[in-house]
């Protein structure tokens, strides 16, 4: 068990740009979740899946974001045309059920000038 | 999730406890209290949650008053590395998001 990995650990980008991160989740693990933090704020919640289904999107998730778990393994988090708001750390999280604690990966840090 | 509410910043000496308060008075029934902590620069990780009864970990201890409108988070030894921001949620586990505030920043000092 490595835990989860995110890549890549930092990401910076000029506006307007398509951005791409990756989460890979513990194995054994059917649920996955992507968060967002900035700067002095505590994480706050972007979208989750069970297995390959996306079952809960936020408001926070507007349509430049989209997010996929193809064959519920991996996912990503694609932001398209990037905006200088967008700069912030993306973090995933995964767990095995929902009485479960989350293990979240190191996160993937975007800076958009 | 219920709100929580807990202070800004604590500060603790290296070897003693560290008690870091959480206030949740308007948790329903069917809410857990989990804690979790971010040492900067890094992902939170899970510390510890309970419904009623105390809970006891290789990390920590929670209490949880007989009311449920509050908790303590121990740490029994605090080291160095305990140094991080850490975060009381309530959460009842049907909804699929952790609603994080702004936790406590402790500081452990030698």
């Amino acid at each position: 068990d490595t835990g989860v990995s995110q890549n890549p650990r930092h990401k910076i980008t000029k506006r307007g740009q398509n951005v791409t991160f990756r989460c890979d989740p513990i194995s054994e693990h059917n649920r996955l979740y992507w968060y967002r933090q900035t700067l002095g704020q505590g994480p706050e919640f972007l979208t989750y899946f069970q297995n390959e289904a996306q079952l809960e999107k936020s408001r926070l998730l507007s349509d430049r974001f989209s997010a996929e778990r193809p064959k519920g393994s991996f996912s990503t988090l694609e932001i398209q045309r990037t905006e200088q708001g967008d700069s912030a750390m993306y973090l995933c999280a995964s767990s095995s059920g929902q009485y479960y604690g989350y293990t979240f990966g190191s996160g993937t840090r975007l800076t958009v000038v | 999730d219920a709100k929580t509410t807990q202070p800004t910043s604590m500060d603790c000496a290296e070897g003693r406890a560290a008690n870091l308060p959480c206030n949740h008075s308007t948790i329903s029934g069917n809410e857990y209290v989990y804690w979790y902590r971010q040492i900067h620069s890094q992902g939170p990780q899970y510390i510890i949650h309970g419904l009623k009864n105390n809970e006891t970990n290789e990390m920590a201890s929670l209490i949880i008053t007989e009311d449920r409108k509050s908790s303590t988070l121990i740490l029994p030894h605090a080291t160095l590395r305990d140094t991080a921001v850490y975060y009381c949620i309530a959460n009842n586990n049907a909804g699929n998001m952790l609603t994080f505030g702004g936790g406590t920043r402790l500081m452990v000092k030698p």
